[in-house]
């Protein structure tokens, strides 16, 4: 079965890190440009960034709201995808997803994880 | 960056009627452009991808068109089943956004 399944979510202080893992089942996981989306309780989606396949150098992409806190990565070895969070703010609240980018059209997400919940509160 | 926008932010329509919804980008984004659905407490579903292209597994009964700034998704025929929020997503090459969802439900 093709599945992703988030971990890490929790409550954390403002200003503190948060790391979220996404572990892939099912298909080749190093074919695939991965992402990560957001949403904050009650609130539309949010894209937060994208880590691109080895063909493409595994470049990564941020929207401008996240930019130079948090840092998207994954360990192909280990089917594995990664959102390492810093410098946390309340307005991160959400519940984060992992979603892969399909294989003829990367910026179509076929397949979603169930979401991890990050709640950012003093 | 691209701004989408969607309309109605909200309806309520009878089961079998047909249900239209509109997605608007700030700038020409040709076909660029997908449809998801999401049901309460749910992960969202990937329902149509480069504006007009049924994922595999879903309904005949959704479709989109459109291209550059104004597209379509429509429903022909509304199922009980189809009670969610949707959301379009345009994307280029460095940036991805969503509309901010059309919520659908039974009158």
């Amino acid at each position: 079965e093709v599945q992703l399944v988030e971990s890490g979510g929790g409550l954390v202080q403002p200003g503190g890190s948060l790391r979220l893992s996404c572990a892939a089942s099912g298909f080749t996981f190093s074919d695939h440009y991965m992402d990560w989306v957001r949403q904050a309780p009650g609130k539309g989606l949010e894209w937060v960034g994208r880590t691109r396949n080895k063909a493409n150098s595994y470049t990564t992409e941020y929207a401008a709201s996240v930019k130079g806190r948090f840092t998207i990565s994954r360990d192909d070895s280990k089917n594995s995808l990664y959102l390492q969070m810093n410098s946390l703010k309340t307005e991160d609240t959400a519940v984060y997803y992992c979603a892969r980018g399909g294989i003829w059209n990367p910026w179509a997400f076929d397949i979603w994880g169930q979401g991890t919940m990050v709640t950012v509160s003093s | 960056d691209i701004q989408m926008t969607q309309s109605p932010s909200s309806l309520s329509a009878s089961v079998g009627d047909r249900v239209t919804i509109t997605c608007q980008a700030s700038q020409d984004i040709s076909n660029y452009l997908n449809w998801y659905q999401q049901k309460p407490g749910k992960a969202p579903k990937l329902l149509i991808y480069d504006a007009s292209n049924l994922e595999t597994g879903v309904p005949s009964r959704f479709s989109g068109s459109g291209s550059g700034t104004d597209f379509t998704f429509t429903i022909s025929s509304l199922q009980p089943e189809d009670i969610a929020t949707y959301y379009c997503q345009q994307y280029d090459n460095l940036s991805i956004s969503f509309g901010p969802g059309t919520k659908v439900d039974i009158k």
